[in-house]
């Protein structure tokens, strides 16, 4: 069974500045999907960036950016120049892309991100 | 294109009464799945649905729990004689295809 750690239950930033959250997953597979998810105190779930694990090249949505480490298993979130709006918690998500009946997603426990003004 | 709705956005039972909680997926979007998060935790998989049928429920308790996407319809995640520990978020989310998934803004449960 696929598993994803996030190992930063806490993490700050100044605003304006850039910080990088942590995700690391096991998974036997070769082909699958990973996403970062925003949860703001409204408790939403925002999809904020997705990979493709065939695609070498890092995805990168406005400020969000991921680097994706495949032999690694690892899969950072970035965020640059950082607002008051980012603060939320981050969960890193997996999914299969094995087909038909694999498309759950596997989350990791969160990281709660603050902004400091 | 509105997005995934879901219905009630708080709902407060007694132990031992029913809940129902209702999902109505983005339009076009043919994937239903649902998810439960614990207070302080993340998400955890419960079901996977489409249109009248149930495609995964490796994640649903297997006593007390239920689920449906009826041909017309939202779908309905059924909750039976709830306990205290069934208190939680729940959450639905939507998919054209088996893609990217679309959260709707969940359902907290409090079971008194």
């Amino acid at each position: 069974a696929q598993t994803v750690t996030q190992s930063q239950p806490e993490m700050s930033v100044q605003e304006a500045e850039t910080v990088t959250l942590s995700c690391t997953y096991d998974t036997s597979e070769s082909d699958y999907y990973l996403f970062w998810y925003k949860q703001p105190p409204s408790r939403q779930m925002i999809l904020v960036i997705r990979q493709e694990a065939y695609k070498q090249q890092n995805a990168t949505e406005n400020r969000f950016s991921v680097n994706f480490q495949k032999a690694a298993k690892s899969f950072s979130l970035k965020i640059s120049d950082s607002q008051l709006g980012d603060a939320a918690m981050y969960f890193c998500a997996y999914r299969s892309a094995r087909g038909f009946g694999n498309e759950k997603l596997t989350f990791g426990t969160g990281t709660r991100l603050t902004i400091i003004p | 294109n509105a997005g995934v709705m879901q219905n009630p956005r708080h709902l407060v039972r007694r132990r031992g009464q029913e809940a129902r909680l209702r999902c109505s997926p983005m339009k076009g979007h043919s994937h239903v799945y649902w998810y439960r998060q614990l207070p302080e935790e993340g998400l955890k998989f419960m079901v996977y649905l489409q249109k009248e049928n149930i495609i995964d429920e490796s994640g649903m308790p297997k006593e007390r729990f239920s689920a449906e996407f009826p041909k017309e319809g939202p779908s309905i995640l059924r909750i039976q004689q709830v306990v205290r520990g069934d208190s939680a978020a729940y959450f639905c989310a939507s998919s054209p295809t088996q893609e990217t998934q679309y959260f709707g803004p969940g359902t907290r449960l409090l079971v008194l």
